[in-house]
């Protein structure tokens, strides 16, 4: 089955600062994907990065990048130059891909809760 | 603009009521999604609907009821049997069923006391 495991359930940062927050999953598929959204105290979901399994290249959007280790089954997410309005919850989510294209459903993790001090 | 609405932000019932929560989308997509989330915890999937008039159900479909009559509108209904409604409800949509990015409603919180 599948699983998303963020074990960090805080996290601090100065602001100006990189910050990487991590995400392991677990799966027995070769093609999923792999996304991370932000939630602010508004509770909105936002769409921060997606990597494919078989994008050799880490996924990179503006001040996030995706760290993406596939042996280890790793997905840690990398925000540089952080800023006060970073401070949100982080979710990492997986998806499969099934034969044809076809999409499992989003599985989540837990969340890290990341502070980014002044 | 063009976007997803959910209402309203925050509901109260009392116990043993049926609630429905409004889910709308004028992004034109196929795909929609409801998700629960409680303290502490990621989301977790109740139903989605991938065209019209068709649903499946997710996770933890049960005490949950949906319809999908109408591209736009995918409304979401807590029934009494559902045994601890009290939740944030986020209602999601893609544009196809294969689409990997989700787009997110604002939420509503239900209180059931």
């Amino acid at each position: 089955a599948q699983k998303i495991t963020q074990t960090q359930p805080g996290m601090f940062v100065q602001e100006k600062e990189a910050v990487t927050l991590d995400c392991t999953y677990d799966t027995s598929d070769q093609s999923y994907g792999l996304f991370w959204y932000k939630q602010p105290s508004s509770g909105e979901m936002i769409f921060l990065i997606y990597q494919g399994s078989y994008d050799e290249q880490n996924a990179t959007e503006g001040r996030y990048s995706l760290n993406f280790q596939k042996a280890r089954k790793s997905a840690n997410l990398v925000i540089s130059a952080s800023q006060l309005g970073d401070s949100a919850m982080y979710f990492c989510a997986m998806r499969e891909t099934y034969y044809g294209g076809s999409q499992g459903n989003l599985i989540f993790g837990k969340g890290t809760k990341l502070s980014v001090k002044p | 603009d063009g976007g997803i609405t959910q209402s309203p932000k925050y509901l109260f019932r009392k116990e043993g009521q049926n609630v429905t929560l409004s889910c709308e989308q004028n992004l034109n997509h196929d795909a929609m999604y409801w998700y629960r989330q409680d303290p502490g915890q990621g989301l977790r999937l109740i139903y989605y609907s991938q065209i019209v008039n068709d649903f499946q159900k997710g996770d933890i479909a049960e005490g949950y009821s949906v319809s999908r009559e109408k591209k736009e509108s995918f409304p979401l209904t807590v029934t009494s049997a559902q045994k601890n409604p009290t939740a944030f409800y986020l209602c999601a949509s893609s544009p196809t069923p294969d689409s990997y990015e989700q787009y997110f409603g604002p939420g509503t919180r239900l209180t059931v006391t």
